[in-house]
């Protein structure tokens, strides 16, 4: 498929571990979001690449919270020492150039689950 | 602070009449406003957007109708097909980049 994917689909983790979360963008797409969904709640951002280039990482709750794109295509987030607060849908997208205000197309996202 | 609200949790409307869907918002910088539907187990995809110096715009079914001196806007689809079934999310921006989300509303469309 063309879109973006996500993996792995769910997570679930003990609380106090580090995980990781891929997000492949659609090709040849330059910027890239991450989002996260808490239970009931919309998507709050979180960080923004234009290729490899963190432009925006301000939404990041904690330093736990870490992303990168060293190629400038496909991207990580990692969560340090995980928390149950962690618990969340983590969503990537992507679009197409780096102008303001293009549409972004999102992945299914990744289900973490703390316990 | 949510800048975004989406007051209604749920709509529930009939096959071919009208579904309107509200969204209030508090930041007067924001210049960009979007909505996104999201089906179960999926990413939201974007519907339809409106730029702060229109008032309305339309897009088939869709039309989404922005009132800047009341910070509200709307989209209404006409007429409501129970494939529209489905949670809609209200976004703003003032960057173009960072887009700040409501806490959405799922519609169920009856046939």
């Amino acid at each position: 498929g063309a879109g973006v994917s996500q993996s792995p689909r769910y997570k679930v983790a003990k609380r106090g571990q580090d995980v990781a979360l891929r997000c492949d963008p659609i090709s040849g797409h330059v910027s890239l979001f991450w989002y996260q969904q808490a239970l009931g709640q919309g998507p709050e951002f979180l960080t923004y690449f234009q290729n490899e280039a963190q432009l925006d990482k301000s939404g990041l709750p904690s330093d736990r919270f870490f992303a990168e794109r060293p190629e400038g295509s496909v991207s990580t987030l990692k969560i340090q020492r995980t928390q149950q607060e962690d618990s969340a849908v983590y969503l990537c997208a992507s679009s197409s150039d780096p102008w303001p205000y293009n549409e972004q197309f999102f992945g299914p996202g990744t289900r973490l689950t703390v316990l | 602070d949510q800048q975004v609200k989406q007051n209604s949790p749920s709509l529930s409307v009939q096959e071919g009449r009208i579904s309107i869907l509200n969204c209030d918002y508090t930041n007067s910088m924001f210049d960009y406003f979007l909505w996104y539907k999201k089906y179960p187990a999926e990413g939201p995809t974007f519907l339809i957007s409106i730029s702060s110096i229109k008032d309305k715009n339309e897009d088939g079914r869709f039309t989404v109708f922005l009132n800047k001196s009341a910070k509200h806007l709307s989209l209404h689809i006409v007429p409501s097909q129970p494939g529209d079934s489905a949670v809609y999310f209200c976004a703003a921006s003032y960057t173009g980049n960072q887009f700040y989300f409501g806490t959405g509303t799922s519609l169920t469309v009856i046939p």
